[in-house]
């Protein structure tokens, strides 16, 4: 059973829209990550959400962590090119296994 | 920052063979490291957690005769893929829990193929 579960699986959307991926789970989390992951190479952390409610922004990038601390967003404005790859969330799940959610391949066409 | 380096970043091993693989904490102490499996196109899937000095904790259907795991010293961790076969041809990363910040560190991976 996959704990986070993420949506859409793929994304291929046009130069200068706006997206969102979403991070579910039935759990409730103490913290919340995101990573952004190019082919071939290790996942690269984008940002670390704790608190219920809490809103980042990282660029033209805002994550938002669930009030409840069981769900998490990502939202792209205004994406480029150089955005293309795979989003993962990620968690702890217990009390020491690291978890990554399902995942969101996402493509921007120029 | 913490760094985490995986080696060899990629590797071409015949069936039957196998094949090691390294992941280092270079300018901090891991007591827990993880390693992950991860197909094409596909997330990353845990399969197994170690911690220093004790036995490695497989995910539910990880073979633990098949994917052997060391964690001696607290900067090192090893996968060793044993009678590997084209099957088990994946991209296998490492990840290392910061001691004392608990971050998680990631390797660059590494590309496995069976031939």
């Amino acid at each position: 059973t996959q704990l986070l579960e993420q949506s859409p699986q793929f994304l291929s959307i046009q130069e200068g829209e706006n997206l969102t991926v979403y991070c579910n789970s039935s759990s409730v989390f103490s913290s919340l990550q995101w990573y952004r992951q190019e082919p071939g190479e290790g996942p690269v952390l984008l940002v670390t959400v704790v608190t219920g409610g809490e809103v980042k922004k990282l660029k033209r990038l805002t994550f938002q962590f669930g009030d409840a601390r069981k769900d998490s967003s990502l939202h792209i404005t205004a994406a480029q090119p150089g955005d293309t790859g795979l989003y993962l969330c990620a968690a702890t799940s217990g009390t020491y296994k690291y978890i990554f959610g399902t995942g969101t391949r996402l493509k921007v066409l120029a | 920052g913490a760094v985490v380096s995986q080696h060899p970043s990629w590797v071409i091993c015949k069936s039957g063979t196998s094949v090691k693989i390294e992941c280092r904490s270079l300018d901090f102490q891991a007591t827990t490291m993880f390693w992950y499996r991860q197909f094409p196109k596909q997330s990353l899937m845990l399969m197994a957690t170690s911690n220093e000095g004790s036995k490695a904790t497989y995910e539910q259907g990880v073979e633990k005769d098949k994917f052997l795991i060391n964690h001696a010293s607290l900067t090192l961790s090893t996968l060793t893929v044993t009678s590997a076969h084209p099957e088990d041809s994946s991209f296998y990363i490492c990840s290392a829990r910061d001691y004392p910040t608990y971050g998680y560190t990631f390797g660059s991976g590494t590309r496995l193929t069976v031939v």
